[in-house]
């Protein structure tokens, strides 16, 4: 079993849409969680961190987590063409950051 | 704005060949990193480091090694490449306690081996 497993997509959702990405994990032990941004040819960047059950919300983005169901999300409200890129799951396990494979996210015009 | 530089973007090197790729970050971070990412594998950990001339195996050591004799700077040495190492490797870098896991990365080196 993989630490980290994403839903594959890739995810197209119309411009002004809501997208939802999951995210689910195998270390129950796993205490931080985090939603790395990819565009095409770039490298990742950080996004969004979680360390607490429930919700956290940046702007458009809304992280949420349920450690006993031991399960990751990020949803991006108002999804806008600029958001089309791939989104990578990660979760600290034995000090060390484990990524997830990504899910592609096109925002539709 | 700070930095985590990959000397080279695209190298092409044939099986058995010696094989470095350079790391240098800027930002007088604790920690480097060394990943692979293959499509629908993700990014895999290949090496990291806590501190000067220290190394930790990541999750697919094999065929691969480090150095890191300064703390701006983390190479990865592949002894003998082979075809399966073809990838896009990634450098980063974090800091200590709660940034340890906020990763700046570098633009990437892709390697192809024929």
């Amino acid at each position: 079993q993989k630490e980290v497993e994403q839903n594959s997509g890739p995810l197209s959702v119309p411009e002004g849409a809501i997208a939802s990405l999951n995210c689910t994990y195998s270390d129950r032990g796993s205490q931080s969680f985090f939603w790395y941004r990819q565009y095409s040819g770039k490298s990742p960047e950080l996004i969004m961190s979680i360390y607490s059950n429930g919700d956290k919300e940046d702007g458009r983005f809304t992280a949420q987590l349920n450690k006993a169901s031991q399960y990751v999300s990020l949803l991006i409200r108002d999804s806008q063409p600029s958001d089309s890129a791939t989104y990578l799951c990660a979760v600290n396990a034995n000090y060390k950051l484990s990524f997830g494979a990504g899910t592609t996210v096109t925002v539709r015009a | 704005d700070v930095k985590v530089t990959q000397s080279s973007r695209y190298l092409v090197k044939r099986t058995g060949e010696k094989v470095f790729l350079e790391c240098v970050q800027d930002m007088d971070h604790e920690n480097m990193f060394w990943y692979r990412q293959d499509p629908g594998l993700g990014l895999r950990l290949i090496y990291f480091s806590y501190d000067v001339k220290m190394k930790e195996k990541g999750d697919i050591p094999e065929g691969y090694s480090v150095s890191r004799e300064k703390k701006e700077r983390f190479s990865l040495i592949l002894e003998s490449a082979s075809t399966n190492q073809t990838s896009m490797y990634l450098c980063a870098s974090s800091t200590t306690g709660v940034g340890a896991n906020v990763l700046t990365f570098g633009a990437g080196s892709r390697l192809t081996v024929l």
